[in-house]
């Protein structure tokens, strides 16, 4: 069974920019997470979506959003970039059956905003 | 807000020692996840412990998830050098679809 993939697995963008990163689940899987990672602040859960709805959200702001579609692939967006924003951005997808919320991970896109 | 405190954050070994990296919240659990990352990479699911009191060997390895689902422990028996990396412990609940992680143990065995 394939993996998680993420796409592109970099980038780099300049300050005010926006970027769309892409993301396809294990196949079966419904729920997508997306988690930001950097080295002062780990991972950090940025949203969930589950049959194409946004179930759970994260402490980020309204710059950061992100959509499901209805074959579980998933994208998040993030406009007016700032240097802040450099990150390793983690999507990761989960079965969601009973209370099992183990998730896998795909690579990563790794972000670099200059 | 659940959070998930991981000890030690550094740990630096020789080839053949045992260690030990811990997990602890104030808060329960439905499961809790262990996950390795090289730089670079993305984590990768070790294991998964879903009741109180439970165990899982993973050939060197030993998991343990507390009594009252609120801590959890990694041992490494016999380290190698491949079993370097960044450990993660990350707690999950049914109810807000979430995983929170611990910042992490950072593994290093010398061959």
């Amino acid at each position: 069974k394939a993996g998680v993939t993420q796409t592109p697995r970099y980038l780099i963008k300049t300050r005010g920019q926006q970027v769309t990163l892409s993301c396809s689940p294990i196949s079966g899987h419904r729920s997508v997470s997306w988690y930001q990672q950097t080295p002062g602040q780990g991972l950090q859960f940025l949203f969930e979506y589950f049959s194409e709805t946004q179930r759970n959200k994260g402490n980020f702001p309204g710059r950061f959003s992100g959509r499901q579609f209805s074959n579980s692939r998933s994208e998040m967006n993030v406009s007016t970039l700032e240097l802040g924003d450099s990150a390793l951005y983690l999507c990761a997808s989960s079965p969601r059956e009973g209370r099992n919320t183990e998730a896998f991970f795909g690579q990563g896109t790794r972000l670099t905003v200059v | 807000t659940q959070l998930l405190e991981q000890s030690p954050q550094f740990l630096s070994i020789q080839e053949g020692e045992n260690l030990t990296v811990y997990c602890n919240s104030s808060s329960v659990f439905s499961s809790l996840q262990w996950y390795r990352q090289e730089p670079g990479e993305g984590p990768v699911l070790l294991v998964t412990v879903v009741t109180g009191g439970e165990v899982k060997k993973l050939k060197r390895l030993t998991f343990q998830f507390g009594d009252a689902r609120k801590d959890s422990s990694l041992h490494i028996t016999a380290a190698q050098p491949g079993d370097t990396g960044l450990y993660l412990c990350a707690g999950g609940s049914s109810n807000d679809y979430k995983l929170s992680f611990g910042a992490g143990t950072t593994v290093t065995v010398r061959a």
